[in-house]
């Protein structure tokens, strides 16, 4: 079954300290990956999609078909980082707008 | 641009009753998608259209419906609703249905079935 798994519910660090927001997928085929983010009292907004393999807000993400994983990581963490991740899957020829999610990382960064 | 706009923002209803949720893309957009958020839980994809026809359907039963318009808005429509229909209904558009073609959210329809 197609299935993108975000083993940790919240994540909380300090400012300053390096973030990983963990990301497995399940896929038959070849997959594209993605990172979505949601800060507080705004809409769903891409953050980052593994074709790019590029750094966004100091965020980068490693597809890693091996393992079957796509891990969002910073390696210092901000207080306006706090928001809540998604990471997702596509498939159907790679269609943004079919899109398979995983449940979310809640991201606390402490002052 | 005033993005994607979705209507009503919050809608409680009846078991039973039906609905109808509004969705305008972005300028220019001629592809729309529904998701359903359930408290907790990331979006489930529901279906795509793509120039008024329907390009990608997700595991939803047949009391969900969608159509696209002409001028690429669409409607969602759930028949007899159940309890477990409340949830947060977010509509997406995108410029086409490429791999290119990135996709933005609306805000999204409470909807409460009690």
């Amino acid at each position: 079954a197609q299935r993108v798994t975000q083993p940790e519910k919240l994540l909380s660090v300090f400012k300053g300290a390096p973030v990983e927001l963990k990301c497995n997928y399940s896929y038959s085929g070849s997959p594209e990956l993605f990172w979505y983010v949601q800060y507080s009292r705004q809409r769903l907004q891409l953050l980052l999609r593994h074709i790019s393999r590029e750094s966004i807000k100091g965020f980068t993400a490693d597809l890693n078909k091996g393992e079957t994983s796509f891990h969002l990581k910073k390696p210092f963490a901000q207080e306006e980082d706090s928001a809540m991740y998604y990471c997702a899957l596509s498939h159907y020829g790679g269609s943004q707008g079919n899109l398979i999610f995983g449940k979310g990382t809640k991201l606390s960064v402490k002052p | 641009d005033a993005g994607v706009t979705q209507s009503p923002t919050h809608l409680i209803k009846t078991r039973g009753q039906q609905v109808t949720l509004r969705c305008s893309p972005i300028s220019g957009h001629k592809s729309v998608s529904w998701y359903q958020q359930v408290l907790g839980q990331g979006p489930q994809f529901i279906f795509q259209y793509y120039e008024k026809e329907e390009r990608g359907r997700g595991n939803f039963p047949d009391r969900f419906s969608a159509r696209q318009f002409p001028n690429y808005s669409s409607e969602l429509n759930v028949n007899a609703l159940l309890l477990g229909d409340s949830a947060l209904y977010l509509c997406a558009s995108s410029g086409g249905t490429a791999s290119g073609n990135t996709i933005y959210f609306g805000e999204g329809s409470w909807l409460t079935v009690v």
